[in-house]
C-alpha cells in the first residue's frame, strides 16, 4: 500500500516561471493538504482539499498560488510567477476523513529552489 | 483551534527516557492531541493520539491529564536515530473540517 507520492522531489525554477507540484493521496484517502516548510521552521499550512472542492484556503496567498484536487488524477499546488521567496519544502498529507480522528499521512515533499 | 507551546530544543543520552511536555491550554471539549516526528528532508510522521488519560503504542506513550491544558510524549529508551524535530498538535475530531497547524516543534537531539 504506497504512501502518499510527491513529486518532482527536487524541482528548480527560475524567477518568474511556473512551479508544478503534484501529489498522490494514499489509496482511499479523499483529503488533501498542503504545507510549506521554510528552513529551520515549522509547517505552515496552505490549503485544504476534497475532491474537487477546496475547503480551506486560508493559508495560501491570494496571488500566484492555486491548488487543485480533480474528480481523476493528483492534486497539484501550482505557483505562477515564481519568486525566491517561494523556495521552501511544500509537503502534502492525506488522510481518509476530515483531518483529527486518525492523523494525517505526509509525502516526503517536493523541494522548490528558485534561481 | 488550540495554540500550542512546547520547548524548543532538548538532549538526551542514548538509552534514556525522554519526555517532552506541550501546553494547549485553550483545548476544546472536542480535540484531540496529536504528535508527530519528522526527521530531515522528510514529512512529518505520525506518531500517537489521545483524547484523555494515557495512550501507548509500540514507539511512544503519551500521557493527559484530566483538564487535558497539557500533553507529554515520553519516548522511552532513546537511540540516536530518535534525534529529530516533535511536533504538537491539537486537531478537531472527525467530521468536522479543519486544518491542522504546526508549532515549531521541539528539536531532539540523541548523543551517545
Amino acid at each position: 500500500n504506497a504512501g502518499v507520492m510527491q513529486n518532482p522531489r527536487h524541482l528548480v525554477r527560475r524567477r518568474g516561471q511556473e512551479a508544478r507540484l503534484r501529489c498522490s493521496p494514499m489509496k482511499g484517502h479523499s483529503h488533501v493538504y498542503w504545507y510549506r516548510q521554510l528552513p529551520e521552521e515549522g509547517l505552515k499550512f496552505m490549503v485544504y482539499l476534497q475532491k474537487e472542492n477546496i475547503i480551506d484556503e486560508s493559508g495560501m496567498p491570494k496571488e500566484r498560488f492555486s491548488a487543485e484536487f480533480p474528480k481523476e488524477g493528483p492534486s497539484i499546488l501550482r505557483i505562477q510567477q515564481v519568486v525566491r521567496g517561494d523556495s521552501a519544502a511544500y509537503f502534502c498529507a492525506s488522510s481518509p476523513n476530515a483531518a483529527g480522528e486518525w492523523g494525517l499521512h505526509f509525502g516526503n515533499g517536493t523541494r522548490l529552489t528558485v534561481t | 483551534l488550540a495554540k500550542t507551546t512546547q520547548p524548543i530544543s532538548m538532549d538526551s543520552y542514548e538509552g534514556q527516557e525522554v519526555n517532552i511536555t506541550c501546553s494547549h491550554n485553550n483545548i476544546a471539549t472536542n480535540d484531540y492531541i496529536t504528535w508527530y516526528q519528522q526527521f530531515p528532508s522528510q514529512g512529518p510522521r505520525f506518531i500517537i493520539q489521545g483524547y484523555k488519560t494515557k495512550v501507548t503504542n509500540e514507539v511512544a506513550s503519551l500521557f493527559i491529564p484530566a483538564d487535558r491544558k497539557s500533553s507529554t510524549l515520553s519516548l522511552p529508551r532513546v537511540s540516536l536515530s530518535d534525534t529529530a524535530v516533535y511536533y504538537c498538535l491539537v486537531s478537531r475530531q472527525a467530521g468536522t473540517a479543519s486544518k491542522l497547524t504546526f508549532g515549531t516543534g521541539t528539536r531532539l537531539q540523541v548523543t551517545l
